[in-house]
């Protein structure tokens, strides 16, 4: 089975720090992505990594950063924290390439900014 | 642009009855059609997709979902709703054309009572 791991569930962080999370996963997949996940907003894409050292901006890239230095685990980086990005946050990842591939989804890591 | 939407935040079955959840697209193209499920505190799950072929796809957990072209919809039903399948759902459409974009419906809660 694939497995995606984000390091962790639950985090309560501070306006104005630096926040890191943390994702891995076991697949050797080439794509991997961040998401947010609001009420009523569904998923909405922050930026993805079509392979190591690759990054592309999703719909909503401001305020976050990522960094993919290995091809299992994929960094999203909140460089000063605001209330405004308190939310849940997936991590997914995906083969590179083929009709409908699908993405695998982290168990989510709960960020609350106070 | 590309959107999905899921006209119903809440849908409330009695166990045994059929379930349906609705999603209609907006997107250029054939796109590809894919339905996940998330249960409280975790991440999503992958229930089925349409790639192309038969309109009707059967996907896990006794899911099927109908892809009809000319009502951009593709809707999610159960014949037989189980309590286990109260959790969120959330459509999302791929188009052809670009990869790595996967855009989410809002996503709709489905309880089953007992």
């Amino acid at each position: 089975d694939v497995k995606v791991t984000q390091s962790s569930r639950y985090l309560v962080k501070r306006t104005g720090e630096k926040v890191f999370l943390e994702c891995v996963q076991d697949m050797d997949h080439e794509n991997m992505f961040w998401y947010r996940q609001d009420p009523g907003l569904g998923l909405r894409l922050i930026y993805f990594s079509y392979d190591v050292k690759m990054k592309e901006k999703g719909d909503i890239p401001e305020g976050y950063s990522v960094s993919r230095e290995k091809k299992e685990r994929f960094s999203l980086i909140l460089e000063s924290a605001s209330t405004n990005q308190t939310s849940m946050y997936l991590c997914a990842s995906r083969v590179q390439g083929g009709s409908g591939n699908i993405q695998y989804f982290g168990a989510g890591t709960r960020l609350s900014v106070l | 642009a590309q959107s999905v939407a899921q006209p119903e935040d809440q849908v409330n079955v009695a166990e045994g009855n059929p379930l349906t959840v609705k999603c209609t697209y907006s997107v250029s193209g054939n796109p590809y059609l894919f339905w996940y499920v998330q249960y409280p505190n975790r991440g999503l799950q992958f229930l089925l997709k349409y790639i192309t072929g038969d309109n009707l796809v059967k996907g896990s957990y006794g899911f099927e979902a109908e892809f009809n072209k000319s009502q951009t919809s593709f809707h999610l039903k159960k014949p037989s709703a189980l309590v286990s399948d109260s959790a969120l759902y959330f459509c999302a459409v791929r188009p052809r054309s670009n990869d790595y974009k996967l855009s989410f419906g809002a996503g709709t809660t489905v309880t089953v009572r007992a």
